[in-house]
């Protein structure tokens, strides 16, 4: 199964932008990148997802290299509600969640 | 919708004793999801159902752990008999479709200790 690499930990203050990363070099063609988060004590919820192309959504954006064995997740002002763990898929036929990224948001 | 339920959201028992947890998935959602989650293994996939029919159960730990689902609202995941090292956050999801694009919906997670 295609795998992923995030940075264990990242910190931002309040109101700026995070750029959290994810390496997926073994992608394959067909292979979506999702981006799920899960705040303290609570099950994971969907961010974002994408293929090729960047996304945006209300949540958040989701850049994604041109030869797609990167991408990062964009959250534009960075509040205390989006301290979470924030997790970078690869959606084939697995779905294997990894480590994450515990983003810390500071006052 | 009030999402995926699931219940009960914390479970105390001693080992040995059999343990049973149930989840609703969101309505008109073919697809269920069992995951446990442990500080050590992160978050994983035990089984997962479409139609009611289980898929795929290779991520079920052991003979002690099975899990059904009856019908389309309604799943179990039992642990019989428990051990300790089943401590975990059962997490049970729903989505609509299977697929490389497809969402999954997760409930709040039920926190099972076993003394």
């Amino acid at each position: 199964d295609a795998k992923t690499t995030q940075p264990n930990s990242m910190e931002s203050n309040e109101e700026e932008p995070v750029h959290l990363p994810c390496n997926h070099s073994t992608i394959s063609g067909t292979d979506y990148i999702h981006w799920y988060r899960q705040l303290p004590s609570q099950g994971p919820e969907y961010v974002i997802h994408g293929l090729t192309s960047n996304v945006n959504n209300r949540m958040a954006s989701l850049a994604i290299a041109e030869d797609r064995k990167s991408s990062t997740l964009i959250l534009h002002r960075a509040t205390l509600r989006d301290a979470a763990v924030y997790y970078c898929i690869l959606r084939g036929n697995q779905f294997y969640f990894g480590t994450g990224t515990s983003l810390t948001v500071i006052p | 919708d009030a999402g995926v339920i699931q219940s009960p959201r914390h479970e105390v028992t001693e080992m040995g004793q059999e343990v049973t947890l149930r989840c609703k998935p969101i309505s008109g959602h073919d697809y269920l999801f069992w995951y446990r989650q442990t500080m050590m293994r992160g978050l994983e996939l035990l089984i997962y159902f479409n139609n009611n029919v289980p898929i795929d159960d290779s991520g079920m730990p052991e003979d002690r752990f099975s899990a059904k689902m009856p019908n389309a609202s309604f799943s179990t995941l039992k642990i019989q008999p428990s051990e300790p090292r089943d401590s975990a956050v059962y997490f049970c999801a729903s989505s609509q479709f299977q697929g490389a694009r497809n969402i999954q919906y997760f409930g709040a997670g039920t926190r099972l200790s076993v003394l």
